[in-house]
């Protein structure tokens, strides 16, 4: 079982919906990242959280550190938010290391 | 103040060829960390660097290599290119010892033909 696991893999919406994409994680963490990146582009950082919640435009991301568990929303869903999302953790145990998810693939059509 | 910068953003190189790949942290950080998205798969830890010594490294074969540099800026190789090594390269910098922050670049895209 990977400590790091995303769903859903791949999600297709329409232009205008609210969208959720999932995190959950098996080990301890100091933080947890939300990474965006658009096809055959580079990796943006899009928040690092260690609790409670954060918006940015129409990007909300929230953590609950009890449950293991993050979410990023995206509000007014675009097409323009098509990409990959990536959830990283920042482990605690052992050495210092980031560990990936494999990633949730969104299209939005418009 | 400028973010982690990679270089370059995207090589290509014929198999057998080396690759060097640069990054540069941000101001203050000394850490430095390079990881691996090869095609499908999800992105995997390859080093880690600190004050110029290799701290811990991934589970990559010895043709990935890199250094640290004394301004913290770091190199990764990879020699004796195959075309499976054609990926997106990422790098990470952080302080020595972080909370969890840490700042990525955009990444470099190698290609291998």
């Amino acid at each position: 079982k990977n400590e790091v696991e995303q769903s859903p893999q791949n999600l297709t919406a329409q232009e205008g919906e609210f969208i959720t994409i999932n995190c959950s994680y098996s080990v301890g963490i100091s933080a947890l990242h939300w990474l965006q990146q658009h096809p055959g582009g580079g990796i943006v950082s899009l928040f690092m959280l260690s609790s409670g919640k954060k918006k940015h435009g129409r990007l909300i991301a929230t953590i609950n550190i009890q449950e293991k568990h993050s979410s990023l929303h995206i509000t007014a869903s675009h097409p323009r938010d098509s990409a990959v999302y990536i959830c990283a953790v920042a482990i605690i145990q052992g050495a210092q290391k980031l560990v990936f998810g494999q990633g949730t693939r969104l299209t939005i059509n418009p | 103040e400028a973010g982690v910068t990679q270089s370059p953003t995207h090589l290509i190189k014929t198999r057998g060829q080396q690759a060097t790949l640069r990054c540069s942290p941000i101001s203050g950080h000394t850490s430095v960390y390079w990881y691996q998205q090869a095609l499908g798969l999800g992105l995997q830890f390859l080093l880690w660097y600190d004050e110029g010594e290799e701290r811990n490294r991934g589970n990559f074969p010895p043709r990935f290599s890199g250094r640290q540099f004394p301004n913290y800026s770091s190199e990764l190789n990879v020699n004796a290119l195959e075309l499976e090594d054609s990926a997106l390269y990422l790098c990470a910098s952080s302080l020595r010892f972080t909370k969890g922050g840490y700042t990525f670049g955009s990444g470099t895209r190698l290609t291998v033909v």
